[in-house]
């Protein structure tokens, strides 16, 4: 049973440039949350995705958006990066059972460096 | 609004020794709790969850945390550390359990070093 995939592994852009990072949930799972977590700091929600909707948004700039498809997977874009955009990006899956949310488990993550 | 405090960024404890990872909540609602654990350079793992049922909570690799209304605590403790037992460790809180779209709110993070 595959558990929650992220890529890439690892990416640099430069200043002003787009990202796209992609998130495959864990088998059964059909909600996807991305989150941020810069150096030394505990990870900082982004926003969710159930139903192929954004369902809950955190305090992050319109810069970051994401897309949910009918697979459920999910991709989080980030345009014009700055440097403070440079950060370790999480996904994590959970399953919608009797309308209550179940456990989120992780995926490994996605290190992006803004130069 | 819902938030996690970790005391101490960072604990050091003999191989063999009491581990206690000290976890206070704030919640307007009755909380789901959990920790989680992160290894250098790798994702989030949870260690165990606290959905209302039984005060103390069991989880993996030996860890336990009791939840303590009284004192908004929710502590993690390990009878005996072991050199593996060295890597980040999150307290989080969940902000709507009880619906179909919830965020996890985490803590700053806890460091736990192991000395031989």
């Amino acid at each position: 049973d595959a558990g929650v995939t992220q890529s890439p592994t690892h990416l640099i852009k430069t200043r002003g440039q787009q990202v796209t990072l992609r998130c495959s949930p864990k088998s059964g799972h059909d909600t996807v949350s991305w989150y941020q977590q810069a150096l030394g700091q505990g990870p900082q929600f982004i926003f969710q995705y159930y139903e192929e909707e954004e369902r809950q948004r955190g305090n992050f700039p319109d810069r970051f958006s994401g897309h949910q498809f009918p697979n459920y997977s999910s991709e989080l874009n980030v345009n014009a990066l700055l440097l403070g955009d440079s950060a370790l990006y999480l996904c994590a899956s959970s399953l919608v059972s009797g309308g209550v949310q179940e456990t989120q488990y992780f995926g490994p993550g996605t290190r992006l460096l803004v130069l | 609004a819902q938030s996690v405090t970790q005391l101490g960024s960072h604990v050091s404890v003999s191989e063999g020794a009491l581990v206690l990872l000290r976890c206070n909540y704030s919640s307007s609602v009755p909380p789901y709790l959990f920790w989680y654990v992160q290894y250098p350079n790798q994702g989030l793992q949870l260690l165990l969850k606290y959905t209302s049922a039984a005060t103390l909570v069991k989880g993996i690799n030996g860890f336990e945390a009791e939840f303590k209304k009284s004192e908004t605590s929710f502590h993690l403790t390990k009878p005996s550390a072991h050199m593996s037992d060295a890597a980040e460790y999150f307290c989080a809180v969940s902000d709507r359990w009880y619906s179909s779209a919830s965020k996890i709110i985490f803590g700053s993070g806890t460091r736990l070093s192991i000395r031989p």
